[in-house]
């Protein structure tokens, strides 16, 4: 299996832009987590899905932030409009069941200038 | 709500001396527990795991970490680290119950040859 799959790995973006941010989970795996990384908050969990369903957006920063899951192979994580602030490495993790470890993505560093 | 908590932001030590990085979760009930290293510029790894039975478990590249129930503790430990440990030090955690997997701050380690 080729792991957990992102795209794109970097994005550049002027602000008031949208953004969507891609992710392709293991195979079988019927969870799926988004992360974001900064240097001031760490590692946030934004939201995560089982079986396709969003189990909890609480993480999800703003209206400005979206995550869909439309089938067990792929979920898009989408900005709209893109800020400065929302500067960060995101991450697409996914996990086969809830008493296993979770796999991640190589990631996504979206900048917005 | 489960929450994690990582003593030490940032740590520096030489090689060979030891290492124990503390983490303290909050959740009421059952968990399982990961410790995951992030090398610079890369993603998330498996370090090691707990899900039940012995507390004491062993990870890759001779880490260990230990459960400690009564203290809401899994301190990850390494008896004398290498300059190639340099890295990020994370601490997850998910409740039995639900999939929902929420990461500590994070702890810089940084190896001086």
């Amino acid at each position: 299996d080729a792991g957990v799959i992102q795209s794109p790995r970097h994005e550049v973006t002027e602000m008031g832009q949208e953004v969507t941010l891609r992710c392709k989970p293991i195979s079988g795996h019927d969870y799926l987590f988004w992360y974001r990384q900064t240097m001031m908050r760490g590692l946030e969990l934004l939201i995560y899905f089982n079986n396709n369903v969003p189990i909890d957006d609480s993480g999800m920063p703003e209206d400005r932030f979206s995550a869909k899951m439309p089938n067990a192979s792929f979920s898009t994580l989408k900005i709209q409009p893109s800020e400065p602030r929302d500067s960060a490495v995101y991450f697409c993790a996914s996990k086969g069941g809830v008493n296993t470890e979770a796999f991640f993505g190589q990631g996504t560093r979206l900048t917005v200038v | 709500a489960q929450s994690v908590s990582q003593h030490n932001h940032h740590v520096i030590l030489s090689e060979a001396a030891s290492l124990e990085l503390g983490c303290n979760y909050s959740y009421g009930g059952t968990v399982n527990l990961f410790w995951y290293v992030q090398y610079p510029g890369q993603h998330l790894q498996l370090l090691l795991k707990y899900f039940s039975g012995d507390p004491l478990v062993k990870g890759i590249k001779g880490f260990e970490a230990e459960f400690i129930k009564s203290k809401f503790s899994f301190n990850l430990r390494k008896p004398s680290v290498q300059w190639s440990d340099t890295a990020e030090y994370f601490c997850a955690v998910n409740a039995r119950s639900g999939g929902k997997l929420i990461f500590g701050q994070g702890t810089e380690l940084s190896v001086k040859p």
